[in-house]
């Protein structure tokens, strides 16, 4: 059972426009939600987190939403530049770290010149 | 940002012979460390928690006997595959948190690319 979802497996966003990659959750237990890039035969590398006491958090071109009752949150890049093409990972953890990551299947960022 | 450190970036191995796998934290002292696997297109998914000086916690479906995890030093967790199958060819990537750093953020290693021949 897939309890972190990203249902988009790829997407493909102009040079200059707004990325938007969506992440869905089933666990109400998760209060930590990371998310990580990575490129092919690499390790990923965090980018942004975001408490499930904030529902916002920005950082530089990225910003993180969280929607708690809809189970729902978001990365958004802005403005989107060649470098971000890349898969994007959603994660979340529960209690306060002491457990792994359940990581969602990952989306394709294309971004297009 | 911390700096976790895996070894080697790839490897290939004949099935039936063991592989280990290094994970060092460079710059801080991990107390836990995790090791995850990739499929191809699929998502990484936690194989066991490495604890200093006790032994690892498996997930459900992974084979202790097979996957061997020590962890000897705050710096250092090895996995080792016994007795490797082509199944068991992935990508294997190990993280640490930083027990300085905010919450619950986790550096990942560059990763082990396995292929068992």
């Amino acid at each position: 059972d897939q309890q972190v979802k990203q249902n988009s497996p790829s997407l493909s966003v102009q040079e200059g426009r707004i990325s938007i990659l969506n992440c869905d959750y089933t666990n109400s237990m998760f209060d930590y939600f990371l998310w990580y890039k990575k490129y092919p035969a690499e390790g990923p590398t965090f980018l942004i987190s975001i408490s499930s006491i904030k529902d916002k958090n920005e950082d530089g071109r990225f910003t993180v939403f969280l929607n708690k009752s809809a189970k729902h949150l978001s990365l958004h890049i802005v403005p989107s530049q060649p470098g971000d093409s890349a898969v994007y990972f959603c994660a979340a953890n529960k209690g306060g770290g002491a457990d792994g990551l359940t990581f969602g299947k990952g989306t394709h960022l294309i971004i297009q010149p | 940002g911390a700096v976790v450190s895996q070894h080697p970036s790839w490897v290939i191995c004949k099935s039936g012979t063991s592989v280990k796998i290094e994970c060092r934290s460079l710059d801080f002292q991990a107390t836990t460390m995790f090791w995850y696997r990739q499929f191809p297109k699929q998502s990484l998914m936690l194989m066991a928690t490495s604890n200093e000086g006790s032994k690892a916690t498996y997930e459900q479906g992974v084979e202790k006997d097979k996957f061997l995890i020590n962890h000897a030093s705050l710096t250092l967790s090895t996995l080792t595959v016994t007795s490797a199958h082509p199944e068991d060819s992935s990508f294997y990537i190990c993280s640490a948190r930083d027990p300085g750093g905010w919450d619950t953020e986790a550096f990942f290693g560059q990763g082990t690319r396995l292929t068992v021949v």
